[in-house]
């Protein structure tokens, strides 16, 4: 089966450094995105790997290890509207995307 | 960016009526639109890829005659809920692929949440 692993939640402070991981088992890959998820919102694009390495973009960073299936989201100088969860998706071989549970992040003075 | 808008943003019917939910893209054309819900806490669930002018392509375990979907044309898709239950309530996403994208990102409508008293 197909499957995305990413922690459940995550605590940090502002202006720390946050690292969210997620690893994945899907049959093919075309690509993993971050989304962002405020709640009762819609989810917002954050950012979109599909190469090996560190795919910076302001305060957010991406990375992506095919060989491991792994990824992780960072996030620098966080601040309270980061508040959000954090999700994660892979498009496997029919280029479908498959969803993790999402990461709620939160954040505290 | 590309721009998709949802309609009602939150509806509240009773039991055995049918409600339906408007997913429009503003600035470009969408062959291609997708059916999302979405439970408290939960991760996005896939219920249909809705293709303009043919019928829709439904999920596994998502009924067809009960989620009915209509993508009259290139900037709209409707589902309507039909005799909804309590079990339905839930968080509604639409979202769009932009053509000149790549099929790289989608996006999202504000989504429609649906509580069935």
């Amino acid at each position: 089966g197909q499957n995305i692993d990413q922690p459940t939640e995550m605590t940090a402070t502002e202006g720390a450094i946050v690292q969210i991981n997620c690893t994945y088992q899907t049959s093919g890959f075309n690509g993993l995105f971050w989304y962002q998820q405020h709640a009762g919102e819609a989810p917002t694009f954050l950012s979109y790997n599909v190469l090996d390495g560190l795919e910076e973009k302001g305060r957010f960073s991406s990375f992506l290890s095919r060989s491991k299936g792994y990824s992780y989201l960072l996030l620098k100088e966080l601040q309270m509207k980061d508040s959000a969860s954090y999700l994660c998706a892979v498009k496997d071989s029919n280029y479908q995307l498959i969803w993790g549970a999402g990461t709620k992040l939160i954040i505290k003075p | 960016g590309a721009v998709v808008s949802q309609h009602p943003s939150r509806v509240i019917c009773k039991s055995g009526t049918s409600v339906k939910i408007e997913c429009r893209s503003l600035d470009f054309q969408a062959t291609t639109m997708f059916w999302y819900r979405q439970f408290p806490k939960k991760s996005l669930m896939l219920m249909a890829t809705s293709n303009e002018g043919s019928k829709a392509t439904y999920e596994q375990g998502v009924e067809k005659d009960k989620f009915l979907i209509n993508h009259a044309s290139l900037t709209l898709s409707t589902l309507t809920v039909t005799s909804a239950h309590p079990e339905d309530s839930s968080f509604y996403i639409c979202s769009a692929t932009p053509p000149t994208s790549g099929q790289l990102k989608q996006y999202f409508g504000p989504g429609t949440r649906l509580t069935v008293t």
